[in-house]
């Protein structure tokens, strides 16, 4: 199995201009989270689906981030507009039900500008 | 905010030696994993204790967790350079909401 694929693994823009991360999780799994990582706040959950519903947006940290899960095997985390506090590196994770451990992908580092 | 305070934040330590993180938490859990972070990569879990476990073994890890003082710690044994990266514990309240720690980062040198 591959793991969990993010895309882009890095990615630069400007204040203003609308991101969008991507993220394969493994097949199979039917939890997907996305995290954000600074070295001010630590790791931090934004928001999980489980079979592709979003069930807890409560880290989401505002109206300019969304997520979305079209299907099990896809999902996407947006920002518009960024802005330069939104740097940081940005996790996919999946689980699998029953099972309580995380699969992380390799991080898109984003840096707004 | 943070659920877990990892210490020390920082370990230096030479080849063969082990390791020892420590974690406190702060609201009752029902379970307790780690994870080990390489630089520039994403996490990898390590090990899980269970809220009614008080140790558990995998290979060089031990981990043990007491719930009455709301901590658990990580030993890592004969330490070797690929060991070097930053460990997270992590508590879960629930099956899927984890809450990370601050993290500790090793260094182990030859």
């Amino acid at each position: 199995d591959a793991g969990v694929i993010q895309s882009p693994r890095h990615e630069v823009t400007e204040m203003g201009q609308e991101v969008t991360l991507r993220c394969k999780p493994i097949s199979g799994h039917d939890y997907l989270f996305w995290y954000r990582q600074t070295m001010m706040r630590g790791l931090e959950l934004l928001i999980y689906f489980n079979n592709n519903v979003p069930i807890d947006d409560s880290g989401m940290p505002e109206d300019r981030f969304s997520a979305k899960m079209p299907n099990a095997s896809f999902s996407t985390l947006k920002i518009q507009p960024s802005e330069p506090r939104d740097s940081a590196v940005y996790f996919c994770a999946s689980r699998v039900d029953g099972h309580y451990e995380q699969y992380f992908g390799p991080g898109t580092r984003l840096t707004v500008t | 905010s943070q659920q877990g305070e990892e210490d020390p934040q920082a370990l230096s330590i030479q080849e063969g030696e082990n390791a020892t993180m420590n974690c406190s938490y702060k609201t009752s859990i029902n379970n307790l994993q780690w994870y080990r972070q390489n630089s520039g990569r994403g996490l990898v879990h390590l090990i899980l204790i269970r809220s009614n476990e008080r140790e558990k073994h995998s290979g060089r890890l031990r981990v043990t967790l007491d719930t009455s003082k709301k901590s658990s710690s990580l030993l890592i044994t004969a330490s070797r350079a690929a060991d070097t990266a930053s460990y997270f514990c992590a508590t879960a309240l629930t099956a899927s909401k984890l809450t990370f720690g601050t993290g500790t980062r090793l260094q182990v040198t030859l």
